[in-house]
């Protein structure tokens, strides 16, 4: 079946060092989102991709959809502990049923001070 | 703007016990979803909903019931509840599938 897959699972750093999450489908995505959940938090939206090969930017965190639009990456510059929280993907199938998202794991960033 | 309103915050039930899972949206989005969260296994779709009076199962269906009568309102029933249903319940709304989804705070479920 249609999977994305997110990895790391759990990443801990030190404060001002980098950080990457990435995510792989097994199938083609017509469009991928990004969401953080803060610790006791809701999942909430940052941003969308939807060219092959597109890059976007927000402040530190850089977003970046795959050439082949499989795969996509999240990553932020100089961590700060507000960055604490799980990050997750979710793309939109390019064929089959493309009425719902499918979700990575998500990667929980744990940062240091 | 109120946004997604999701009722109650926190739930004990008994298990074999029924309730209602509140949802609610003024930003009259068409797409409405319903997600449960357990540790380690990320946010797994429950039902979704394309629009008023269409609705239809994401990938842990089984146990749950939902409804469309009107765009603002998607309400969540647990038939008979278990044990398994331990969960957080997350409510999201969007215009379409793939645009901005909006979440509400989440209920806090516990089965006995």
């Amino acid at each position: 079946g249609q999977q994305v897959m997110q990895i790391p699972q759990y990443q801990h750093v030190q404060e001002g060092e980098d950080f990457t999450t990435y995510c792989n489908s097994s199938t083609t995505l017509s469009n991928i989102q990004w969401y953080k959940q803060r610790p006791g938090g809701h999942p909430v939206f940052l941003i969308q991709l939807v060219k092959s090969g597109e890059v976007k930017k927000q402040k530190r965190l850089t977003f970046q959809f795959g050439e082949a639009k499989k795969n996509s990456s999240l990553h932020i510059t100089a961590t700060q502990t507000t960055d604490v929280g799980t990050y997750f993907c979710a793309g939109q199938d390019n064929a089959g049923n493309n009425r719902k998202l499918i979700w990575g794991l998500g990667t929980s960033l744990a940062v240091n001070p | 703007n109120a946004g997604v309103t999701q009722t109650p915050k926190f739930q004990v039930l008994k298990t074999g016990q029924s309730m209602t899972l509140q949802c609610a949206q003024d930003m009259n989005h068409e797409y409405m979803s319903w997600y449960r969260q357990d540790p380690g296994m990320g946010l797994r779709l429950i039902h979704y909903s394309v629009g008023a009076g269409i609705t239809d199962q994401g990938e842990v269906p089984n146990g749950y019931n939902v409804s469309r009568s009107t765009t603002e309102d998607f309400p969540l029933r647990l038939l008979s509840a278990a044990p398994s249903q331990t969960s957080v319940y997350f409510c999201a709304s969007s215009y379409y599938v793939n645009t901005e989804a909006f979440f509400g705070q989440g209920t806090r479920l516990t089965v006995v």
